[in-house]
């Protein structure tokens, strides 16, 4: 069985531009949340998606969006990229709420 | 509000020894769940083992265990005979119920532990 995908694995990007990233959960999963990891903030919480609803939100700036797919795909879109923004995105699955999240490998960002 | 702490930023093994990790939360929320995850260099985050706060027994997944103390609020993971690849960085999660169901963790900071042959 297939785990959480995320792609692209790397991305560079420069100041200004948006981006969009990728997360396809293991098979039958309908919840995806998002996470972003950096050195000074550590892991923090972006947004969760059940269903194709948004459930949740982190305390993170509009630049920041998301959605899900009715195959619970999920993409995360930052707009408008600032250097701040560089950071590893990570995606987690789980069958439902209240269940075991599963991660992927991530999207290491770069914001040059 | 919800917190982890991880007090230890890294530790030291020898190879086949066990290991405890440390992990201590605070919530109001009267349903929790508690998780670990591995990180090693590569960045993916690898689940580990999780306990609900209702689970009457501590939870074990191979060699992984939680020595989980709820009076205590600490959830620390212990790691019998360890091996090199076990050399990553350790999360300690939380996920609450308070104001809804929700799949939101809330991660500690950390430990980095290192196994020596």
């Amino acid at each position: 069985k297939a785990g959480v995908t995320q792609t692209p694995r790397y991305l560079i990007k420069t100041r200004g531009q948006q981006v969009t990233l990728s997360c396809s959960p293991i098979s039958g999963h309908r919840s995806v949340s998002w996470y972003q990891q950096t050195p000074g903030q550590g892991l923090q919480f972006l947004f969760e998606y059940f269903s194709e609803t948004q459930r949740n939100k982190g305390n993170f700036p509009g630049r920041f969006s998301g959605r899900q797919f009715s195959n619970s795909r999920s993409e995360m879109n930052v707009s408008t990229l600032e250097l701040g923004d560089s950071a590893l995105y990570l995606c987690a699955s789980a069958l439902g709420i209240n269940e075991k999240l599963f991660f992927g490998s991530g999207t290491q960002l770069s914001v040059l | 509000a919800q917190k982890i702490t991880q007090t230890q930023p890294g530790m030291f093994v020898q190879e086949k020894e066990a290991v405890t990790l440390d992990c201590t939360y605070d919530t109001s929320d009267p349903s929790y769940g508690l998780f670990w995850y591995k990180q090693p260099s590569s960045g993916e985050m690898i689940f580990l083992i999780y306990q609900g706060s209702y689970d009457q027994q501590n939870a074990t997944e191979g060699r992984y265990s939680l020595n989980f103390q709820k009076a205590r609020k600490s959830a620390n993971l212990v790691i019998s005979a360890s091996q090199l690849g076990d050399s990553a960085m350790y999360f300690c999660a939380m996920r609450g119920v308070y104001g809804g169901a929700t799949n939101k963790l809330i991660f500690g900071t950390g430990t980095l532990l290192a196994v020596q042959p």
